[in-house]
């Protein structure tokens, strides 16, 4: 899982498998966002879930949301090559502007 | 079309110096963000500016300054460079208001020599 000062994680799987990401966050929020970086470019969200939905889908991606223990889960089902990336949850806070606040990642390889 | 600019993408720059990060965006934003990203540390927010006015600010150097002549535009400005200013700088927006996507562009990587 990622969270504080853990180092970078790192995932290897084959494709075809299904892979759970694990993040625990500090913080109190109603948000949390996932996102993949590509390497060389910004991170992009790919899946955003509130407190009020405990479970998202969209495409082969399933977030999960547990505000009582503060954590989140990122699923990927039949993974394929081209999931291969950084994945960062973030949570959000309101004061005084919109920051998130980054996990530490989860790096993910997919061997064809 | 990208729709964040970042420029330079690459940028080295020598001790004691001074450098301008440059974004552009073009996705009609009003809220605009500066994070960095180095080998040490997860992405770290730095800045946050909605309707050109700053809003919050993470970091605990003057050396960093943003700067917002324009509505989409928002520029980071780093004045006596140290090697452990060496990262990638990301821009990122959204529109204003909680809990809104962020976007972000492909970044700057600064090295600093």
């Amino acid at each position: 899982s990622q969270w504080g000062e853990e180092n970078l994680q790192a995932l290897s799987i084959q494709e075809g498998e299904d892979v759970t990401m694990n993040c625990s966050y500090k913080t109190y929020t109603t948000v949390v966002h996932w996102y993949r970086q590509d390497s060389g470019r910004g991170p992009a969200l790919i899946i955003l879930i509130r407190s009020n939905e405990r479970e998202k889908r969209s495409g082969r991606l399933r977030a999960t949301l547990d505000t009582s223990s503060q954590s989140s889960s990122l699923s990927i089902t039949a993974a394929q090559c081209e999931d291969t990336a950084v994945y960062f949850c973030a949570t959000a806070s309101s004061n005084m502007g919109y920051k998130l606040t980054f996990g530490t990642g989860t790096s993910l390889l997919v061997d064809p | 079309d990208p729709k964040i600019i970042q420029k330079p993408k690459y940028l080295v720059a020598v001790t004691g110096s001074e450098k301008i990060l440059i974004c552009e965006q073009y996705l009609g934003h009003n809220a605009m963000y500066w994070y960095r990203q180095s080998a040490k540390k997860p992405l770290e927010f730095m800045f946050s500016y909605s309707y050109q006015k700053l809003m919050d600010n993470q970091t605990a150097s003057s050396r960093f300054q943003p700067q917002s002549s324009k509505k989409n535009h928002l520029d980071l400005q780093i004045t006596a460079l140290k090697p452990d200013d060496s990262a990638t700088y990301f821009c990122a927006s959204s529109q204003a208001g909680n809990y809104a996507e962020q976007f972000f562009g492909p970044g700057t990587r600064l090295t600093v020599l």
